[in-house]
């Protein structure tokens, strides 16, 4: 298996422009999860989906954020518009439940608003 | 509810020397314990995990970590650094809740 696959490894928008960040997890998997990194706030969880549902999403940071899970080998996190304060490092995970597996993480898009 | 504590948001030791990273968790329920290693630019990856059983669990490039149920403790260590573990480490907790609670990282400098 390739791991868990995200595009691009990174971006560089201006500020108000739409941005899509995406999420091919690890076949057969029944969780993905969304994470944003930054020096300040450290890893926040933004939104975690179970068998392409969206379970809590308490962790979006406001309207602007919306993801999606169309298909289980399938994720988008969407910004519009994005903002300097955006700039971050976002991951995606997948795991199976209660597997005590643990997650396995993508490599991560590093996202510079200008 | 579930939460962890990693004590010390930066860890120096020269290489050779013993590496200790500090863990304390909270979980209602038994829990899944896991340390992750972030190396720059690059995703979290896991060193090692406690689901149950032997409360000495090995992972790799020669870590392991002890569950304290008495302590509420996940404690990682190496005897000997090398400067190949200059990373970030996470300690994360899985207890009731579906998701795993991921410390705030230590970040381990390795020194000549």
């Amino acid at each position: 298996d390739a791991g868990v696959i995200q595009s691009p490894r990174h971006e560089v928008t201006e500020m108000g422009q739409e941005v899509t960040l995406r999420c091919k997890p690890i076949s057969g998997h029944d969780y993905l999860f969304w994470y944003r990194q930054t020096m300040m706030r450290g890893l926040e969880l933004l939104i975690y989906f179970n068998n392409n549902v969206p379970i809590d999403d308490s962790g979006m940071p406001e309207d602007r954020f919306s993801a999606k899970m169309p298909n289980a080998s399938f994720s988008t996190l969407k910004i519009q518009p994005s903002e300097p304060r955006d700039s971050a490092v976002y991951f995606c995970a997948s795991s199976f439940y209660s597997s005590g597996q643990g997650y396995t993480f993508g490599s991560g898009t590093r996202l510079t608003v200008v | 509810a579930q939460s962890v504590t990693q004590l010390g948001s930066h860890v120096s030791v020269s290489e050779g020397a013993l590496v200790l990273l500090r863990c304390n968790y909270s979980s209602s329920v038994p829990p899944y314990l896991f340390w992750y290693v972030q190396y720059p630019n690059q995703g979290l990856q896991l060193l090692l995990k406690y689901t149950t059983g032997a409360t000495l669990v090995k992972g790799i490039n020669g870590f392991e970590a002890e569950f304290k149920k008495s302590e509420t403790s996940f404690h990682l260590t190496k005897p000997s650094a090398h400067m190949s573990d200059a990373a970030e480490y996470f300690c994360a907790v899985k207890g009731s809740a579906r998701q795993l609670t991921f410390g705030s990282g230590t970040q381990l400098t390795v020194l000549p």
